[in-house]
């Protein structure tokens, strides 16, 4: 079992529609949770931290977390075509963070 | 203060030579990560530094590849007797304190022709 699974996709949405990531995670005692969004050839950008059970919106961004179900997901509420990128779910480990595979986005005109 | 820097930002280099990579980390960050990624793939683990020390390694990191922090400011990642499965993008990221996010440098491309 991976530590950080993500659906790889490609997850397609139309733009103005919500887009829905997720990924769970095997550490129960995993502290800290990350969205990272990736284009493509370019270096992962933090997008939103979530460190306790609920939701956390910033901006067009939701990210929640529910640490008895080992769950974090990222809703993209109005996506735009700039929106498209890879996503990457991240969790802290002892001394280092955990990456998911990454799901990659498309958001269609 | 100017992000993480990496240089180069594409290396190609041939099979059996020698590469050394450089990260300039956010100067208030006392930690510091490397990090490869392949296509398609998260990245991957590799080692970490507090300030100075080295305090892990991945099992990832054969003997080939060995890093430093000297003073704590900038790390060089360095491969010996590259080998083609070592083509990757190699990825610094810093951050201040073990709960935080990192802030990733732009990358360097490794190619092993």
């Amino acid at each position: 079992q991976k530590e950080v699974e993500q659906n790889s996709g490609p997850l397609s949405v139309p733009e103005g529609a919500i887009a829905s990531l997720n990924c769970t995670y095997s550490d129960r005692g995993s502290q800290s949770f990350f969205w990272y969004r990736q284009y493509s050839g370019k270096s992962p950008e933090l997008i939103m931290s979530i460190y306790s059970n609920g939701d956390k919106e910033d901006g067009r961004f939701t990210a929640q977390l529910n640490k008895a179900s080992q769950y974090v997901s990222l809703l993209i509420r109005d996506s735009q075509p700039s929106d498209s990128a890879t996503y990457l779910c991240a969790v802290n480990g002892n001394n280092d963070m955990r990456f998911g595979a990454g799901t990659r986005l498309t958001v269609k005109p | 203060d100017t992000g993480v820097s990496q240089d180069p930002r594409h290396k190609i280099t041939k099979r059996g030579q020698n590469v050394t990579f450089r990260c300039d980390p956010i100067s208030e960050h006392n930690r510091l990560y490397w990090y490869r990624q392949t296509l398609g793939q998260g990245p991957e683990f590799l080692t970490y530094f507090q300030n100075e020390a080295q305090l892990e390694k991945s099992r990832l990191l054969s003997d080939r590849f060995s890093a430093e922090r000297p003073k704590g400011s900038f790390s060089t990642l360095e491969i010996q007797r590259t080998e083609q499965g070592d083509s990757a993008m190699y990825l610094c990221a810093s951050n201040g304190g073990a709960n935080y996010g990192y802030t990733f440098g732009s990358g360097t491309r490794l190619t092993v022709v």
